[in-house]
């Protein structure tokens, strides 16, 4: 079955730590996305890719980094810029631009802070 | 997104009817969409509207598009307690670059 697998689904970080979260899918999609949930906000948008080796900031993308070297993967980098990393952390796919499919969704990945 | 609104709560009693209310601000948007995320998951399209319709109805949830508003409303009739969960609506604009996501409504079923 197609999907998108986020993994790990918890994970602990100690100040001044990198972490990576990984996201892969297999829908064959072009356009992949990041966000961050806080509890009672919405989704914030930090990262997004249209293309292989391309991708552009999101609203929050300040102590994060991204890269896309494969369709399958876009993994994002937690790096010790961002100062307040706990979130539950979300990605999506979409065919380009969305279209009628809309996103499909990951599982989520939750970061700590310890 | 900031563009998109909801209310963050809504409260009902199993087998009422549940109305999650959303408005947003561009008038280009050409789908709109409800997602539904169950605590600790990702969140899951639950149905969609194209902007130049006005209602769409799929088994127990009505979707009303007022475009001159751009209000967007879903509603689940006969709610069940396996309902709980927060709805986000989202809006796909003309560009499709990314959706916009409204903050959320969390509904919680009281049995």
């Amino acid at each position: 079955d197609g999907g998108i697998t986020q993994s790990p689904k918890y994970l602990f970080r100690k100040e001044g730590q990198n972490v990576t979260l990984s996201c892969e899918q297999n829908l064959n999609h072009d356009a992949m996305y990041w966000y961050r949930q806080d509890p009672g906000q919405g989704l914030r948008l930090i990262y997004y890719s249209q293309i292989v080796n391309d991708f552009q900031k999101g609203d929050i993308a300040e102590g994060y980094s991204v890269s896309r070297e494969k369709k399958e993967s876009f993994p994002l980098t937690v790096t010790s810029a961002q100062k307040n990393p706990t979130a539950f952390y979300l990605c999506a796919s979409s065919r380009t631009g969305g279209d009628l499919d809309g996103y499909t969704f990951g599982s989520g990945t939750r970061l700590t802070v310890v | 997104g900031e563009d998109v609104e909801q209310s963050l709560f809504l409260s009902v009693r199993e087998g009422d009817s549940s109305v999650i209310n959303c408005t947003y601000t561009d008038s280009s948007s050409t789908y709109l969409y409800w997602y539904k995320q169950e605590p600790g998951a990702g969140l899951q399209l639950l149905t969609y509207i194209f902007s130049n319709m006005d209602m769409k109805q799929d088994q127990r949830l009505t979707v009303l598009l007022n475009k001159k508003d751009k209000h967007l409303s879903l509603r689940i009739a006969d709610t069940q307690t396996g309902d709980s969960a927060i709805y986000f609506c989202a809006e796909g604009r003309a560009n499709f670059n990314k959706f916009y996501f409204g903050s959320g409504t969390k509904l919680n079923v009281k049995p």
